[in-house]
């Protein structure tokens, strides 16, 4: 039961230049999108989120696009640092109670 | 900056001990979650918590699992008889939801070890 599919466990990008991470969803009742990022031994922090009527949503570096029609989501980092590096969870949100479902994750890493 | 505190950061139990995970979301919160990540696994949602009583759960969280919100400040996850499977990292989040994104705030983690 994957509602969530981040189908690259990993990535690894040069300083300097963009950093592409995808998820897919498959339901579209889903309301809003947010990007978690994790560091080893940390918990997940909030990065960006989007609201499901929009097609995008941009923070500094970090920008969110939202495809719904194919159900698709991407985030954008640009340039890319190498404190960057961590693992970036693709998170869906909408249940009543606000409950949110988690992708599996994909490791980014920013070489210097 | 406010932030939620996890205690401990490793648990390491035998299994059917009862175990008690300890959460202090931030102070002008209103809703509690547990998650949990065993490990080489997707983040899970647990329980979610709401004016003093469980908003949603679930399969996961069947009767080994309670929460309990004891005073102003604490929310602990117990565990009344813990099995091998439990073994995961548990995560509590806290956010202040007033509509929109339910923007989450995770704590550090409790590792779990059930020997």
């Amino acid at each position: 039961d994957q509602q969530v599919k981040q189908n690259s466990p990993s990535l690894s990008v040069q300083e300097g230049r963009i950093s592409i991470l995808n998820c897919d969803y498959t339901n579209s009742m889903f309301d809003y999108f947010l990007w978690y990022k994790k560091y080893p031994a940390e918990g997940p922090t909030f990065l960006i989120s989007i609201s499901s009527i929009k097609d995008k949503n941009e923070d500094g570096r970090f920008t969110v696009f939202l495809n719904k029609s194919a159900k698709h989501l991407s985030l954008h980092i640009v340039p890319s640092q190498p404190g960057d590096s961590a693992v970036y969870f693709c998170v869906v949100g909408g249940g009543s109670q606000g409950n949110l479902i988690f992708g599996k994750g994909t490791k980014l890493s920013v070489k210097p | 900056e406010p932030e939620v505190t996890q205690t401990p950061s490793h648990q390491v139990t035998q299994m059917g001990q009862e175990v008690i995970l300890r959460c202090v979301p931030i102070s002008n919160h209103l809703y509690f979650y547990w998650y949990r990540q065993i490990l080489g696994q997707k983040v899970e949602f647990l329980v979610s918590f709401y004016n003093n009583e469980i908003s949603e759960k679930s399969e996961i969280f069947d009767d080994q699992f309670s929460v309990e919100r004891p005073d102003g400040s604490n929310f602990t996850l117990k565990i009344r008889s813990t099995k091998l499977e439990d073994s995961a990292m548990y995560f509590c989040a806290s956010s202040f939801w007033s509509g929109g994104a339910n923007i989450q705030y995770f704590g550090a983690g409790t590792r779990l070890s059930v020997l």
